[in-house]
């Protein structure tokens, strides 16, 4: 079945650094890919949604020139947060979804998220 | 107020009980309707989809109450394994839009 490829799966790095996320689709084209973030105890929240050709799509209080997302082609997108700090520690979440699958089926398919801890 | 809401729990159950979560979403424009199951440190996995006529998969039913705009599962004979965190999962847009909102997420542990 369709999977979703998420990389890294797990970061540690110092405040300030600049971190990227791939999430790739494996075997289906996603023109839409979705970021969500959650932080312990709470649920996803979706950050943005990343559009292939254009511009991502943010979620009120999401901050664009912190979170850069870029989608150039129809299976990777990635997600660089920028100068990290210690509050940006969390698990980040891609999907994506397949349009040859029925809705009801699968929305969308899950990343294995990518734990993000800054020191 | 949130537009998915669930009991956070936890539901501490021993097994071979029934469990019941319940959830409440507050746009009444939501088409779609799912839960999710998400373990510790892990990405959510989709457990089954919620039809207004109501659904079952082996020991897990689900039933959607539009009017109430109300969404329950319910798990028979709980296992072991069914411990981890139900996510009730709606998406308000129609399906070209795919966006999802999660709830909360109501905590199970199951315990022999």
């Amino acid at each position: 079945g369709a999977v979703v490829s998420q990389h890294p799966s797990w970061v540690i790095c110092k405040s300030g650094t600049s971190v990227k996320i791939e999430c790739r689709s494996l075997d289906f084209q996603a023109t839409t890919m979705f970021w969500y973030r959650q932080f312990p105890k709470q649920s996803l929240m979706l950050m943005a949604t990343s559009n292939e050709g254009s511009k991502a799509t943010y979620e009120q209080g999401v901050e664009k020139d912190k979170f850069l997302i870029n989608h150039a082609s129809l299976t990777l997108s990635t997600l660089t947060v920028t100068s990290a700090h210690p509050e940006d520690s969390s698990f980040y979440i891609c999907s994506a979804r397949d349009r040859a699958e029925p809705y009801s089926n699968q929305p969308q398919h899950f990343g294995d998220g990518t734990r993000l801890s800054i020191l | 107020r949130k537009e998915v809401e669930q009991d956070p729990g936890p539901f501490n159950v021993p097994e071979g009980a029934t469990v019941a979560f319940n959830c409440t979403y507050s746009n009444s424009a939501s088409q779609s309707f799912f839960w999710y199951r998400q373990d510790c440190r892990k990405e959510p996995k989709l457990l089954m989809s919620v039809y207004s006529s109501g659904n079952e998969d082996g020991r897990f039913t689900a039933q959607l109450n539009r009017a109430s705009q109300y969404i329950s599962l319910l798990i028979r004979d709980s296992k072991l394994s069914d411990s981890a965190t139900y996510l009730c999962v709606v998406n308000s847009g129609n399906n070209a839009g795919n966006m999802l909102t999660f709830g909360g997420g109501t905590r199970l542990m199951v315990k022999p």
